[in-house]
């Protein structure tokens, strides 16, 4: 049972415009997710993360918003950029992280 | 810092063979987890250790799969035998717990694994 769900396995976005990535998930004890990026031959690295007691948070050009109510994450990015295509995974953490199966995000230049 | 460690970067070998994957955390790291990679499920947890100690192995698939952890510096996931659907992707990653578990944990580059 998948508790943490990128439902896109891919998006492809034009430079410069907003790439919008999207995760849910079912266990409500979850009380800490992040936004891990993947390019290929190489392990995930941490993007950006957001407390449950938090509905915003802001890295740049990155955001992540938290719907708790939803059971839903998304990542923002503006302006898109070509070095922003990889693979990201969103995490949802109660001890331990549960990875979702990622989204493959393409900037098209 | 070297970053998290992990040896062999390719291994290809044959159903019904031993395999060992090998992982160096990051010197002062407390945490360290082994995780699958597949195109289905995704980067599943398989299990990961505290001061050495495993902690959580609720992921291991079955028990041809074991991991170790001998010292601070040192892990190792084992397959005995080996099966084609273990084919995957296998990353070490390893985290100095500051507060949160949301600590930030940090990669490997991952061993490639397959199995024919």
């Amino acid at each position: 049972d998948q508790q943490v769900k990128q439902n896109s396995p891919s998006l492809s976005v034009q430079e410069g415009r907003i790439s919008i990535l999207n995760c849910d998930y079912t266990n409500s004890m979850f009380d800490y997710f992040l936004w891990y990026k993947k390019y290929p031959a190489e392990g995930p690295t941490f993007l950006i993360s957001i407390s449950s007691i938090k509905d915003k948070n802001e890295d740049g050009r990155f955001t992540v918003f938290l719907n708790k109510s939803a059971k839903h994450l998304s990542l923002h990015i503006v302006p898109s950029q070509p070095g922003d295509s990889a693979v990201y995974f969103c995490a949802a953490s109660v001890e331990k992280l549960t990875f979702g199966t990622g989204t493959r995000l393409t900037i098209i230049p | 810092d070297a970053g998290v460690i992990q040896s062999p970067r390719h291994e290809v070998t044959e159903m019904g063979q031993e395999v060992t994957l090998r992982c160096k955390p990051i010197s002062g790291h407390d945490y360290l987890f082994w995780y699958r990679q597949t195109m289905m499920r995704g980067l599943e947890l398989l299990i990961y250790f505290n001061n050495n100690v495993p902690i959580d192995d609720s992921g291991m698939p079955e028990d041809r799969f074991s991991a170790k952890m001998p010292n601070a510096s040192f892990s190792t996931l084992k397959i005995q035998p080996s099966e084609p659907r273990d084919s995957a992707v296998y990353f070490c990653a390893s985290m100095r717990r500051e507060g949160a578990l949301g600590d930030t944990q940090y990669f490997g580059p991952g061993t490639r694994l397959t199995v024919l």
